[in-house]
């Protein structure tokens, strides 16, 4: 069984530039949730997605977009980079809609100047 | 709105037992999770409770739940240091499938 993979893991961007982050769920599942954790902090949910539709998004603005594709990958889009935007971004799959078992993978640590 | 707490450091000799704690606001919460981060690295699953039952064990793990209480806490039994890391209580929010994470508790064991 393949857990979560996530890529790149490490970015550095700068301000204003636009980023893509990917993240594989693991085998079987077909939810994908995806979070920003910024240093000392708990993760704040962004979005989730279930079976290529967004099931539900937290505070964050729209400038965080996403998308997921039929083999249940997906990609997290920020555009207009902001200083604040440094932080792991953490992506978790899990089985159905609904905050179920999520597992999570390693994280993409993006860096922006 | 939801919340979730919990105290930030906790450090113990190697083989005793470690008890973190969380507080949580959400009254239709259905499940809680206990999550454990090591440095550098994503989040592990370690275990996590059915909002009807007061008590699970799992090999090392407890965990006790007080619904009414709003109180969670997990119990790691003979903590190794290797047991070393941040540990994330985690409500659940039916809706959209968030979690809401506390800030985590960093649990540091000396020899």
């Amino acid at each position: 069984e393949t857990g979560v993979t996530q890529s790149p893991t490490h970015l550095i961007k700068t301000r204003g530039q636009q980023v893509t982050l990917r993240c594989s769920s693991q085998s079987g599942h077909n939810t994908v949730s995806w979070y920003q954790q910024a240093l000392g902090q708990g993760p704040q949910f962004i979005f989730q997605y279930y079976r290529e539709e967004e099931n539900g998004r937290g505070n964050f603005p729209p400038r965080f977009s996403g998308l997921q594709f039929p083999n249940y990958s997906s990609e997290l889009n920020v555009n207009a980079l902001e200083l604040d935007d440094s932080a792991l971004y953490l992506c978790a799959s899990s089985l159905g809609q609904g905050a179920s078992e999520q597992y999570f993978g390693p994280g993409t640590r993006l860096t922006v100047t | 709105g939801e919340d979730v707490e919990q105290s930030l450091f906790l450090s113990v000799r190697e083989g005793d037992s470690s008890v973190i704690n969380c507080t949580y606001t959400d009254s239709s919460s259905t499940y809680l999770y206990w999550y454990k981060q090591e440095p550098g690295a994503g989040l592990q699953l370690l275990t996590y409770i059915f909002s009807n039952m007061d008590m699970k064990q799992d090999q090392r793990l407890t965990v006790l739940l007080n619904k009414k209480d709003k109180h969670l806490s997990l119990r790691i039994a003979d903590t190794q240091t290797g047991d070393s890391a941040i540990y994330f209580c985690a409500d659940s929010y039916n809706q959209g499938g968030k979690l809401i994470f506390g800030q985590g508790t960093e649990l540091s064991v000396k020899p």
